[in-house]
């Protein structure tokens, strides 16, 4: 079936950096693009990044511009987001989804906390 | 940025009864617009997309409808197990795409 697995959430001092994952599977991951959404604890949903199929258009939201970099490995069937500079405020579960969002994986959580 | 005003916040309601939640985006998004819900602890979960079409295996008490700017989604008769959050998300042309604040819907 349709499914989306993330890993790489953690505690981070802020500052600091981590690197999640999405694992696809059930689909041909090389024809959608891609996106990462976040939720910080009792607050609402917010769009982070999105990547198109082949990776070669990528946008991100203001919040993190210049400090998070999506990619994705087609062959790998992954997608991936480099978090680096973290701070309190980033702190949130991190879901990725596929294309239209009609597929979410379960999130892994980020703290960002000294 | 597109900006998402969703209301109310919270409603809560009896089994049965017919509830509905509101979506004004700032400008003109066409009919780009999903609903998600979302359950405590869990992803969300896409009901509605392109506004007004029932995802598949979604139950047919969810609708939405609605274009330009105002969106409606109605649930047409609360079930104990629609108790969640529900979103609003526009994906007019290029992002960033925003979604709504939420509406808690619990059972009165």
């Amino acid at each position: 079936q349709v499914q989306l697995v993330e890993s790489g959430g953690g505690l981070v001092k802020p500052g600091g950096s981590l690197r999640l994952s999405c694992a696809a599977s059930g689909f041909t991951f090389s024809d959608y693009y891609m996106s990462w959404i976040r939720q910080a604890p009792g607050k609402g949903l917010e769009w982070v990044s999105y990547i198109s199929s082949s990776g070669s258009t990528i946008y991100y939201a203001d919040s993190v511009k210049g400090r998070f970099t999506i990619s994705r490995d087609n062959a790998k069937n992954s997608l991936y987001l480099q978090m680096n500079s973290l701070r309190a405020e980033d702190t949130a579960v991190y879901y990725c989804a596929k294309e239209s969002m009609d597929v979410w994986g379960q999130g892994t959580t980020v703290t960002v906390s000294s | 940025d597109i900006q998402m005003t969703q209301s109310p916040s919270s409603l809560s309601a009896s089994v049965g009864d017919r509830v509905t939640i509101t979506c004004q985006a700032s400008q003109d998004i066409s009919n780009y617009l999903n609903w998600y819900q979302q359950k405590p602890g869990k992803a969300p979960k896409l009901l509605i997309y392109d506004a007004s079409n029932l995802e598949t295996g979604v139950p047919s008490r969810f609708s939405g409808s609605g274009s330009g700017t105002d969106f409606t989604f109605t649930i047409s008769s609360l079930q104990p197990e629609d108790i969640a959050t529900y979103y609003c998300q526009q994906y007019d042309n290029l992002p960033p795409w925003t979604f709504g604040q939420g509406t808690k819907v619990e059972i009165k």
